[in-house]
């Protein structure tokens, strides 16, 4: 497995700011992706974080409002832009450390945007 | 694409009691079915994986079943304790999908003593 971490953990913003999520694995890594978990719900991607080239975005997720980056094989970041409360959720990254599937997740950062 | 399925939503048993989550996917193609676990307030933890050329997969008081034909597997806890109580995910990898795993709408389990 991949030692993970990210951060900030937890955050208070105000509409209309913006927040940077931090994500570190202590290993190289295949992949590595950024979700989205509502309160009560399941996981849903918003993104895979590509090493050197711009992020891949799926459906409903833009990136103007969730720009991504991934400068190396070990680091990510998740911007989420100009927050409305809608936007108060736990964002997770994951990543694959090597060629099977096995995806591990962070700690995940709680956001609760007022 | 792949959707995947997932009852029931919750579920309640007596310690000691079994549990079984099922699920069902519908690309007949999808290779892989992780499992996790995520207690309150953590991050969803794998707890179980089975790949799509073995039938059942057992670790401890935990086992997963894949029925391709049918295209469904499930999770079976036996011997439940309190400290299984949490909301179970399960998972599925279309082929050729880039490691983008679907996942279903989850479980939650209360194991009451």
């Amino acid at each position: 497995s991949a030692v993970i971490s990210q951060k900030p953990s937890r955050d208070i913003c105000q509409r209309g700011t913006s927040l940077t999520i931090q994500c570190q694995v202590d290993s190289q890594v295949t992949m590595m992706f950024w979700y989205r978990q509502q309160p009560g719900q399941s996981l849903t991607l918003i993104a895979t974080a590509n090493q050197g080239s711009e992020a891949t975005y799926e459906s409903g997720f833009v990136i103007d409002k969730f720009p991504i980056s991934r400068p190396n094989l070990t680091f990510s970041t998740l911007t989420v832009s100009n927050m409305s409360p809608e936007d108060s959720s736990i964002y997770l990254c994951s990543v694959v450390p090597g060629s099977q599937e096995t995806q591990y997740f962070g700690p995940g950062t709680r956001l609760l945007v007022l | 694409g792949e959707n995947v399925e997932q009852h029931p939503s919750t579920l309640s048993v007596q310690e000691g009691d079994s549990a079984v989550i099922k699920c069902t996917y519908s690309d007949s193609a999808s290779n892989y079915f992780p499992w996790y676990k995520q207690e309150l307030g953590k991050r969803p933890q794998l707890i179980i994986d089975i790949r799509s050329n073995v039938g059942e997969k057992k670790d401890q008081r935990i086992a997963v079943t894949l029925n391709k034909t049918a295209k469904h597997f499930s999770l079976h806890i036996t011997e439940t304790q309190p400290e299984d109580s949490a909301v179970y995910f399960c998972a599925a990898l279309p082929s050729g999908g880039y490691n983008k795993l679907i996942f279903g709408a989850g479980t939650r389990l209360a194991v009451h003593p």
